[in-house]
C-alpha cells in the first residue's frame, strides 16, 4: 500500500540555521515525489517534484530534497532558515500521470523558526 | 487571479443540515480533485475527475457524500445530513494532463458542523 511518513511532527529552528525535514514512502512503482508547504490560510503550494533523473532537485524558496531510493527517502533541506518559511510541510507521493490520479499525503510536518 | 477558488472559504452548520462547496479550478486543467483534511493531518484523497467524469472515489467518501463537475468546468461536493464528524478543510485541487503531476490547491473551504 502507498503511503508517506513524517517521522517529525513539529520541528523548531533558529533563523539562519539549517533544516532538513524527513519523508520516507512506501510505493509498489517509481514514485513521484512533491513536497507542498502551507501557510495558516493558504492553499498548498508545491516547492519542488522529482520524476526522475538527478536525484538532488532545487525547488522554489531556496529549497531542495534528495532522493534515495535505497532509503526510500526524500528529505527536504535548506541551508539557512528565515522567519518566513514557518509553515506546515507536506511531503506527497504520486502515480506517474496518465497510469494514476491518487496523491498520498504525509501527515506533516509544522516548522517553528525563532529569532 | 486565475489560480483554484473554493467557495464559501467557511461554514458552519448544524448536524443533520445538508451543505454544498463548489470549486473553480484553472480554466485550462482538466482534472480536480477533493481532499478533505483534518487538524494534525495531511490532505485525505476524497475524489478525482477527468473532465465531467468521476473516475475514482476514496472509501471516505460515504454515501452522504456526492461530488459532481457536469461540465468539466466547476465542481461541487454536497455533504447531506452532516455529522460532527465531517468538521475538517475540503481542498480542491487541480491539474492538467500535459504537466508532470503538479496539484494545484484552492485555500480550501472549512466546515464546522455543531
Amino acid at each position: 500500500a502507498q503511503s508517506v511518513t513524517q517521522p517529525d511532527i513539529h520541528i523548531t529552528v533558529s533563523e539562519g540555521a539549517s533544516l532538513e525535514l524527513r519523508c520516507n514512502y512506501s510505493y509498489g512503482a517509481t514514485p513521484y515525489l512533491f513536497w507542498y508547504v502551507q501557510s495558516p490560510g493558504q492553499g498548498l503550494q508545491l516547492l519542488l517534484k522529482y520524476f526522475s533523473g538527478d536525484t538532488l532537485v532545487q525547488g522554489i524558496k531556496g529549497f531542495e530534497a534528495e532522493f534515495k531510493r535505497s532509503q526510500s527517502s526524500f528529505n527536504l533541506r535548506k541551508p539557512s532558515v528565515h522567519w518566513s518559511d514557518a509553515a506546515e510541510y507536506f511531503c506527497a507521493v504520486g502515480a506517474p500521470m496518465g497510469t494514476g490520479n491518487q496523491f498520498y499525503f504525509g501527515t506533516g510536518t509544522s516548522l517553528t523558526v525563532i529569532p | 487571479d486565475t489560480g483554484v477558488s473554493q467557495d464559501p472559504r467557511h461554514k458552519i452548520t448544524k448536524r443533520g443540515q445538508n451543505v454544498t462547496f463548489r470549486c473553480d479550478p484553472i480554466s485550462e486543467h482538466n482534472r480536480l480533485y477533493w481532499y478533505r483534511q483534518t487538524l494534525g493531518q495531511g490532505p485525505e484523497f476524497l475524489t478525482y475527475f477527468q473532465n465531467e467524469a468521476q473516475l475514482e472515489k476514496s472509501r471516505l467518501l460515504s454515501d452522504r457524500f456526492s461530488a459532481e463537475r457536469p461540465k468539466g468546468s466547476f465542481s461541487t461536493l454536497e455533504i447531506q445530513r452532516t455529522e460532527q464528524g465531517d468538521s475538517a478543510m475540503y481542498l480542491c485541487a487541480s491539474s492538467w494532463d500535459a504537466n508532470t503531476g503538479e496539484l494545484f490547491f484552492g485555500e480550501g473551504s472549512r466546515l464546522t458542523v455543531l
